[in-house]
């Protein structure tokens, strides 16, 4: 059984463009969640989705940052425009219910030039 | 949302037993308390769980007073590759799906 994947592992932007991070939960998981590192910093809840539905979206900057899980295919993590202060580690999570452990994936490294 | 705190570094030597506090003072009767482990440039990876009294799997001993205001993961002769962090959270009805992750305790084994 595949754990939480997310592609791609490194990401590398300049400023003003366009990242799309990308996450496959684990099978038979519902539940997605996004969380950020900054550099020597801890995980910060940015957004939990479920299938088609933004659940919490607390943690989501109000600008330039937006999230989706369709019905079909991967979560999507979307940035326009970055700056530098995007840099960072984006994780992804999964579990089978919002009461239920949630499983991490790899991360995607963001680095803007 | 109950808040944990737990030491910010500890450093132990290979072959000894690990133990790391963690107190969370506001825990909610429904809440459970989870721990997770960070090695550096990874995802954190799930080591164990627990409700009440005593829970240990293949990884680690999780022991929970009866007040449930702390508990103690307890890692059994580390060795060089258990460097990491070590993040206590408390997790369940009061959180409703997000973590909430505080500094962690950062642990280094020396040889």
């Amino acid at each position: 059984n595949a754990g939480v994947m997310q592609n791609p592992r490194h990401l590398v932007r300049r400023r003003g463009q366009e990242a799309r991070l990308r996450c496959s939960p684990m099978k038979g998981h519902s539940h997605v969640y996004w969380y950020r590192q900054l550099p020597e910093e801890g995980l910060k809840f940015m957004v939990y989705l479920q299938k088609e539905n933004i659940i919490d979206e607390s943690g989501m900057p109000k600008e330039r940052f937006s999230a989706e899980f369709p019905k079909e295919g991967p979560s999507i993590l979307r940035i326009q425009q970055v700056v530098r202060g995007d840099s960072a580690a984006y994780f992804c999570a999964s579990s089978f219910s919002d009461q239920e452990t949630q499983y991490f994936g790899p991360g995607t490294r963001l680095l803007v030039l | 949302l109950a808040k944990t705190t737990q030491p910010i570094s500890m450093d132990s030597y290979e072959g000894q037993e690990v133990n790391i506090t963690c107190s969370h003072n506001n825990i909610a009767t429904n809440d459970y308390i989870t721990w997770y482990q960070q090695f550096p440039s990874q995802g954190p990876r799930f080591i164990i769980q627990g409700y009440k009294t005593k829970v240990t799997n293949e990884v680690a001993s999780l022991f929970i007073p009866a007040d449930r205001k702390s508990s103690t993961l307890s890692l059994p002769r580390v060795s060089l590759s258990d460097t990491a962090v070590y993040y206590c959270l408390v997790t369940g009805s009061s959180n409703t799906g997000k973590l909430i992750f505080g500094q962690g305790t950062t642990l280094q084994v020396k040889p």
